[in-house]
């Protein structure tokens, strides 16, 4: 049975540093082909990609934060992060994680984020 | 950057009656993926490489098309149906989902 669950600060302030985990079973990250995925969901809005991670360890951003993000993964504790630098109000969303291919297969809950002075 | 466009925004649908949403792509894509999401809950995902239906989603469900036009098409609607539907491509990146359609009952 494959569950993926998120886990974040909750609520942070303008410019510190949002970091997220994904704690899933029932597969690896160091099986070929599998990835796990971050993506969020401002409240009433529609869903963004932000960053996969491979088993290889190959990474992919999306360009309109890439500079902010950085994702990882720790592999024998079944894992991955992603942390966001820098954020605004504009960040303030549920952010999920979720198993790739091309595709994401089995989302996490999800988390929800608050950026708030 | 792949723009996906999703018509309608927002549609209604009778039980029993057969409902498609479009997602025109701005570039050519090889596949297409479809998700459901309905209120407060997580992302589904129902079709995957254009045109196969994930694990456990009833056959009503059906999706099709190539090129820069995609399709998901509900034969019969039922109440469960009523959510959000999104395409999604992963042809080039970034990796782009649609903007969205509502669907409801009436």
């Amino acid at each position: 049975q494959v569950t993926l669950k998120e886990s974040g600060p909750g609520i942070l302030q303008p410019s510190q540093t949002l970091s997220l985990t994904c704690t899933f079973s029932g597969f690896s990250l160091s099986t070929y082909g599998m990835g796990v995925g971050w993506i969020r969901q401002p409240s009433g809005k529609g869903l963004e990609w932000l960053a996969n991670i491979w088993w290889d360890d190959d990474k992919y951003y999306n360009p309109s934060l890439k500079n902010r993000l950085t994702i990882s993964k720790d592999t024998s504790n079944n894992q991955a992060f992603l942390k966001i630098t820098n954020v605004d109000t504009a960040d303030t969303a549920t952010y999920y994680c979720a198993r790739t291919y091309n595709y994401f297969d089995y989302w996490g809950q999800g988390v929800m984020v608050t950026v708030s002075s | 950057e792949i723009v996906l466009t999703q018509s309608p925004t927002t549609t209604a649908a009778s039980p029993g009656e057969k409902v498609t949403i479009t997602c025109l792509a701005s570039s050519s894509v090889s596949n297409m993926y479809w998700y459901q999401q309905k209120s407060g809950a997580s992302p589904k995902l129902l079709i995957y490489s254009t045109s196969s239906l994930a694990s456990g989603v009833p056959d009503r469900f059906s999706g099709s098309g190539s090129g820069t036009s995609y399709s998901l098409t509900i034969n019969t609607m039922e109440a469960e149906d009523a959510a959000t539907y999104y395409c999604q491509q992963w042809s080039s990146n970034p990796l782009t989902f649609g903007s969205g359609t509502k669907l409801e009952i009436k």
